[in-house]
């Protein structure tokens, strides 16, 4: 079973630039969501997806932050205009079914971006 | 809100030896979730351990085990047979059984490393 797959690996723009990730979960989760995981600490949940509709966007800086995932499957995470802030790895993962929190509600991730802004 | 700590930033195990990782939380729930998850330096977060918080029994997966405390509030994560594959960042987190929102919450990491 192919695991999520996400693009670009490494990414460096300077502050103002805009930026676009990409991810692919595993076929046929439902679930997917894009973390924010600044260095020496943990993740922060920006989006939560099921299917194509968004579950949780409570963290998510709308202002210049966007992620769509059209047709429920494939789903991009935008940065217009990026801060220094920004940079971060940010990882995407999905689950079967994230509506539960039971065992189809595991999370596997993928391999992360890791985004500088100069 | 829910929160998780994991107090020691950096630990240290001879390989083959026993170690384990501690973490805490605070929550006003009765029913969650509780993970330990492994980060190497590839980045990719892996699973290796979950407890549901309704069951007393204590969840072992081959040669890591959890020492859970509902009580307490505790989640520690005990390693046994430490090989050199086990050196990576280790990261508690805690997930709500109410409702639809899959949010982890994470803690800020243990970064194990294994001697030879």
């Amino acid at each position: 079973e192919a695991g999520v797959a996400q693009s670009p690996r490494y990414k460096i723009i300077e502050k103002r630039q805009s930026v676009a990730f990409w991810c692919n979960p595993i076929s046929g989760h439902a679930t997917l969501y894009w973390y924010q995981q600044i260095l020496g600490q943990g993740p922060k949940l920006l989006i939560q997806f099921q299917n194509n509709g968004v579950v949780d966007d409570s963290q998510l800086p709308k202002d210049r932050f966007s992620a769509e995932r059209l047709k429920g499957v494939d789903s991009t995470l935008k940065i217009q205009p990026a801060k220094l802030e920004d940079s971060a790895v940010y990882l995407c993962a999905s689950s079967l079914d994230g509506r539960t929190g039971g065992y189809t509600d595991t999370q596997y991730f993928g391999p992360g971006t890791r985004l500088t802004v100069l | 809100a829910q929160t998780v700590t994991q107090s020691q930033p950096e630990m240290s195990v001879q390989e083959a030896e026993t170690v384990t990782l501690s973490c805490t939380y605070d929550t006003s729930e009765s029913d969650y979730y509780l993970f330990w998850y492994k980060q190497p330096p590839s980045r990719q977060m892996i699973l290796v351990i979950r407890q549901e918080a309704y069951k007393q029994q204590n969840a072992t997966e081959n040669r890591f085990s959890v020492n859970f405390q509902k009580a307490a509030k505790s989640f520690s994560l005990k390693i046994s047979d430490s090989q050199l594959g086990d050196a990576a960042m280790y990261f508690c987190a805690y997930r709500s059984a109410l409702g639809s929102q899959g949010n982890l919450i994470f803690g800020k990491g243990t970064k194990l490393s294994v001697k030879p």
